[in-house]
């Protein structure tokens, strides 16, 4: 079974803060994906990141895949209350993808 | 296009019950996927399939059936409702592709 941990779980910060998210596991993956889920919704992607040490922006989120791509991080600069939300890991092998527990972020105004 | 759409939206069955929810996706899309959540855990795979008549099973298939006679749709079948099984359900379905698409989710609550 391939597993993915997620840290922090739970994240509560000002707006203007910046934070990082990270993905870990011992298994390696041919592709990593990041989705955000707001509350009632399904998980939307953010981005897949498949080449180890591949860095991907999207405007204020850097997304980073380890070398090794057994790991990634989610970098936010300067968080606003609509980045508000849980952030979920996916690594995909397979034909599958393999879901982290996630991590619930709070953005205060 | 609808992409991905669940019925229903809210359940409530009684231990023993059993109940199909239904999953459609009209992006032609070849695989799909039902994935439970549980309160602080991410989504676990009950059963998937890369196409019309081929499914197989995931993370955590106990007491769930799947079929897949057209592309578009992909139904779960809860056989006799446990407790346990009270969840939020997703489908999401993807081309060749990694991205999946994910509908809004059926939250189903067994008493």
């Amino acid at each position: 079974t391939q597993l993915l941990e997620q840290s922090p779980q739970f994240l509560s910060i000002q707006e203007g803060e910046n934070l990082t998210v990270y993905c870990n596991s011992s298994s390696v993956f041919s592709s990593l994906q990041w989705y955000r889920q707001e509350p009632g919704e399904g998980p939307v992607l953010l981005v897949t990141v498949v080449t180890g040490g591949e860095v991907k922006k999207l405007k204020r989120l850097t997304f980073q895949f380890g070398d090794a791509r057994k790991d990634s991080s989610l970098h936010i600069t300067a968080a606003q209350p609509g980045d508000t939300g849980l952030y979920l890991c996916a690594g995909y092998n397979a034909g599958k993808s393999t879901f982290g527990d996630g991590t619930t972020l709070t953005v205060k105004p | 296009n609808a992409g991905v759409t669940q019925t229903p939206k809210f359940q409530v069955l009684k231990t023993g019950q059993s109940m199909t929810l239904q999953c459609a996706q009209d992006m032609n899309h070849e695989y799909m996927s039902w994935y439970r959540q549980d309160p602080g855990m991410g989504l676990r795979l009950i059963h998937y399939s890369v196409g019309a008549g081929i499914t197989d099973q995931g993370e955590v298939p106990n007491g769930y059936n799947v079929s897949r006679s057209t592309t578009e749709d992909f139904p779960l079948r809860l056989l006799s409702a446990a407790p346990s099984q009270t969840s939020v359900y997703f489908c999401a379905s993807r081309s060749s592709g990694t991205e999946q698409f994910f509908g809004p989710g059926t939250r189903l609550t067994v008493l």
